[in-house]
């Protein structure tokens, strides 16, 4: 299994451009998360997903979107990306039934915004 | 509204040390605790998953201890080595069926050989 990958693994954007972050898992999870990493503010909840076609708002969703068409992948959108935007996004995905939901995460994706 | 803190930011200790690495977190009505490593640019490593009815988990020389009562966890590293120099987060998971997790800052481990 290889487990969550995030695609790209790292992007440099200007202001006003857009992209698409891409996680996939191949653990049959139900549930999937985005969340920033900014160096003094620790991880923060983006978006998630508790299920194929549903997304619900985290704690910092502003300038993001986000979807979930297919159970294994969970798509982060910028729509016009901004420098508070520069940051590293990871993925995780859990399985409710299994081991006390732990959280499996993704390698990163470290996007900067100029 | 959840808070985690981790205390302290960094730590440096020399090599064969034992040491502990604390968290608290503010509402005590938590589904389960997890302590995570991460190496400089990577991603987050799981370590050690406490239910919120059990009081530790052992995994190799890592303890975790769990009291909810009193809103704390410890993470417990023996015979401290170079190769466990990383950064340690605790994240918490609400009792709503979210799954969402509450990170802590994280303590920066450096053991010098």
């Amino acid at each position: 299994n290889a487990g969550v990958t995030q695609t790209p693994k790292f992007r440099v954007l200007k202001t006003g451009q857009s992209m698409t972050l891409l996680c996939a898992q191949d653990m049959n999870h139900e549930y999937m998360y985005w969340y920033r990493q900014d160096p003094g503010m620790g991880l923060r909840l983006i978006h998630y997903s508790v299920g194929e076609g549903t997304t619900a708002k985290g704690e910092v969703p502003d300038g993001y979107n986000v979807s979930r068409l297919k159970k294994q992948n969970f798509l982060l959108g910028l729509e016009s990306a901004a420098p508070s935007q520069t940051s590293v996004y990871f993925c995780a995905s859990t399985n409710t039934s299994l081991r006390g939901n732990e959280q499996y995460f993704g390698p990163g994706t470290r996007l900067t915004v100029t | 509204k959840q808070e985690v803190t981790q205390i302290p930011a960094a730590l440096s200790v020399p090599e064969g040390e034992n040491l502990v690495l604390n968290c608290s977190f503010t509402d005590s009505a938590i589904y389960n605790l997890q302590w995570f490593r991460q190496d400089p640019g990577k991603g987050l490593t799981s370590l050690l998953l406490i239910q919120s009815s059990q009081r530790e988990q052992t995994s190799g020389r890592l303890n975790a201890s769990l009291d909810k009562s009193s809103g704390r966890s410890t993470l417990y590293i023996a015979a401290s080595q170079p190769g466990d120099s990383a950064t340690y987060l605790c994240a918490v998971r609400g009792s709503s069926n979210t799954g969402k997790l509450i990170f802590g800052q994280g303590t920066t481990l450096q053991v010098k050989p």
